[in-house]
């Protein structure tokens, strides 16, 4: 049974570089997709981007150039990277596994883990 | 952007009873290529994360119960739950995968 589980520091400061990986147990990231989703009480859930493993991805306009997302098969991992972060960045971020291409519901969450920004 | 709008934000409902949850979007999700209506249906609990309860605006996930409905096609859906139980209680959420970025509703609290 495919696991996901977030990790990563729990406070970044501003301008600073969030990272996040997410890492699958259970099954090879080689048989899904995968996206990182965040939420908060002010914007409710905000779909961040995806990425196949073979590398394609896709990110959500709104983020501009600050995010980048990865997958590294000989760890079963994917990452998220995010750039220039501001308080407006502070989230629960989760990984979410899609599992067919092109039907981009999300099958299964991983439990998420509270990113903080803040000097 | 497609701007999904659920209503209401909140609903009081009494176990055993029927609720609905209305989901509107700002575009068709309707793929007419295949009939497919590209909207899901999310379930969460405090302290947890959402949990895939609907697909194709009507697919039941496997192992959701039979409880759980989701209907509409085109820019308007609704979830019904025909029988409230105590576990039920939760945020229910749609989401549209019909384009990216992909967009969810703000929630829909049952209390």
């Amino acid at each position: 049974q495919v696991q996901l589980q977030e990790s990563g520091p729990g406070l970044v400061r501003p301008s600073e570089t969030l990272s996040l990986t997410c890492t699958v147990s259970g099954g090879s990231i080689s048989s899904f997709y995968c996206s990182w989703v965040r939420q908060t009480p002010e914007k409710g859930l905000e779909w961040i981007g995806y990425i196949s493993y073979r590398g394609t991805t896709k990110n959500n306009p709104s983020l501009r150039d600050r995010v980048t997302i990865s997958a590294d098969t000989s760890r079963n991992q994917f990452s998220l990277r995010l750039t220039s972060v501001t308080a407006a960045d502070t989230a629960v971020y989760y990984c979410a596994k899609t599992s067919k291409w092109g039907e981009w519901y999300f099958d299964l969450w991983g439990r998420g883990t509270l990113v903080t920004v803040a000097s | 952007d497609i701007v999904m709008t659920q209503s209401p934000d909140s609903l009081p409902v009494s176990l055993g009873e029927r609720a609905t949850i209305n989901c509107k979007s700002s575009q068709t999700l309707l793929y007419s290529s295949t009939n497919e209506n590209f909207l899901a249906w999310y379930q969460q609990k405090p302290g947890q994360p959402p949990k895939l309860l609907i697909y194709w605006a009507s697919t039941r996930e496997s192992g959701v119960p039979d409880r759980f409905s989701g209907s509409g096609s085109g820019t308007d859906f609704t979830l019904t739950i025909s029988s409230l139980q105590p576990e039920d209680v939760a945020v229910y959420y749609c989401q549209q995968y019909y384009n990216t970025p992909y967009t969810f509703g703000q929630g829909t609290k049952l209390e």
